[in-house]
């Protein structure tokens, strides 16, 4: 099986900008989640998404949104990005028929600079 | 609320030593915990979890875990390390609410010296 792929792996974008990024989870795997990793806050959780619905939301501004699509693909925009977004976003992948067995398969991430 | 501690931000270890890498935990009820690794430039590699059960859990790569309750403990061991195995460690835990994210520790920077 392939694994969770995110596009773009590198973006580069100017202060006030937005960015859309791309998850594509594991065949099967209808829970997507997304998380943001800083050296200063580590690795944060920003959302998940489950049959196209938002099902859980971390703490973030509404400047972070999310999408599911019927294929269980997923998207995250940022709008009015902030030098302060910069970070590494990494989707996960799930197939939560069981919760406690239930383990999140992580993309490589997408690497984001704000300048 | 459920959090994770890691206490060490780096730990070194010889080749072929014993290592352990130390998680603390806090969280209401019994916990869904899990290690991962991360490579440079890479994402998170699922290592092991503990569900529940027995308190000592194997996982990938050589890599085992004991769940200790009465010290809300889950510490990543593995009998002789690699040089293969320096990477950045996160403990995780999931609470049982039902909500489906991961609260994850700060990460220790484990260096395998040959």
């Amino acid at each position: 099986k392939a694994g969770v792929t995110q596009t773009p792996r590198y973006l580069i974008k100017t202060r006030g900008q937005q960015v859309t990024l791309s998850c594509s989870p594991i065949s099967g795997h209808r829970s997507v989640s997304w998380y943001q990793q800083t050296p200063g806050q580590g690795l944060q959780f920003l959302f998940e998404y489950f049959s196209e619905t938002q099902r859980n939301k971390g703490n973030f501004p509404g400047r972070f949104s999310g999408r599911q699509f019927s294929n269980s693909r997923s998207e995250m925009n940022v709008s009015t990005l902030e030098l302060g977004d910069s970070a590494l976003y990494l989707c996960a992948s799930s197939n939560p028929a069981t919760l406690a067995k239930n383990i999140q398969y992580f993309g490589a991430g997408t690497r984001l600079s704000v300048l | 609320a459920q959090s994770v501690a890691q206490p060490e931000d780096q730990v070194n270890v010889a080749e072929g030593n014993p290592l352990t890498v130390k998680c603390t935990y806090s969280v209401s009820g019994n916990p869904y915990l899990f290690w991962y690794v991360q490579y440079p430039n890479r994402g998170l590699q699922f290592l092991l979890k503990y569900i529940t059960g027995d308190n000592l859990v194997k996982g990938s790569y050589g890599f085992e875990a004991e769940f200790n309750k009465s010290q809300t403990s889950f510490h990543l061991k593995k009998p002789s390390a690699l040089v293969s195995d320096s990477a950045l460690y996160f403990c995780a835990v999931r609470p049982i609410t039902g909500a489906n994210n991961l609260f994850f520790g700060t990460g220790t920077r484990l260096t395998v010296i040959p």
